[in-house]
């Protein structure tokens, strides 16, 4: 069973605007994790943040966390054409062997 | 450095036909992942192995079989390939020094007619 489901499932924006992607999951967590896809490729590891963090940032990403209310949110600012991708959040429920559970994505799409 | 390596890249085998997916790290990480990829699924984990010589069944472990053949790869074998396996595999590693993140290799296309 899915543990994060990422909302919405696509979302198309302008280049220069903010995309906003967000993730709910349904148990306790260790971190929470976000991946980018760019089509036909394997998945890149985008940003970390831990259950005791509630906001994390790299570069034009900004990362929030909320455990109270089992949810995180991604904000790419600034877009380009180039951050065209699908946008994945994966949870990590803690032990040793790092397993993690993704959604099912956004797919995102910046038009020039 | 490489990073995660998969061979093959595509792959058209017919029901009933077996083949091995391979994979390798060069990042000397202790775990190792396969996932399958279907449109509107996300990923899900097949198979995983926390460090060599262990291996654990993930989501999705039916018609499949893995071999954690060393500290740098770890194979997925299709004994009896069926039509519902159609699907892109990747391949994952994750190491102790990091937190958890995880590297993914460039995928497998197969299709099984």
């Amino acid at each position: 069973s899915q543990q994060g489901e990422e909302d919405p499932q696509a979302l198309s924006i302008q280049e220069g605007e903010n995309a906003t992607m967000n993730c709910s999951y349904k148990t306790s967590i260790n971190n929470l994790q976000w991946y980018r896809q760019n089509s036909g490729r394997g998945l890149v590891h985008l940003i970390l943040i831990r259950s005791n963090e509630r906001e994390k940032h790299s570069g034009r990403l900004r990362v929030t966390l909320d455990t109270s209310k089992k949810s995180s949110s991604l904000l790419i600012t600034a877009s380009r054409a180039a951050d065209t991708a699908s946008y994945f959040c994966a949870t990590d429920i803690g032990g040793s062997n790092y397993k993690l559970t993704f959604g099912k994505g956004t797919l995102l799409t910046v038009n020039p | 450095n490489a990073g995660v390596t998969q061979t093959p890249k595509f792959q058209v085998l017919k029901t009933g036909q077996s083949m091995t997916l391979q994979c390798a790290q060069d990042m000397n990480h202790n775990s190792m992942y396969w996932y399958r990829q279907d449109p509107g699924m996300g990923l899900r984990l097949i198979y995983y192995s926390a460090s060599e010589g262990t291996t654990d069944k993930g989501e999705v472990p039916n018609g499949y079989n893995v071999s954690r053949l060393n500290k740098r790869e770890f194979s997925l074998r299709l004994e009896s390939a069926a039509p519902s396996q159609t699907s892109v595999y990747f391949c994952a590693s994750s190491g102790v020094a990091g937190l958890g993140e995880q590297y993914f290799g460039p995928g497998t296309r197969l299709t099984v007619t």
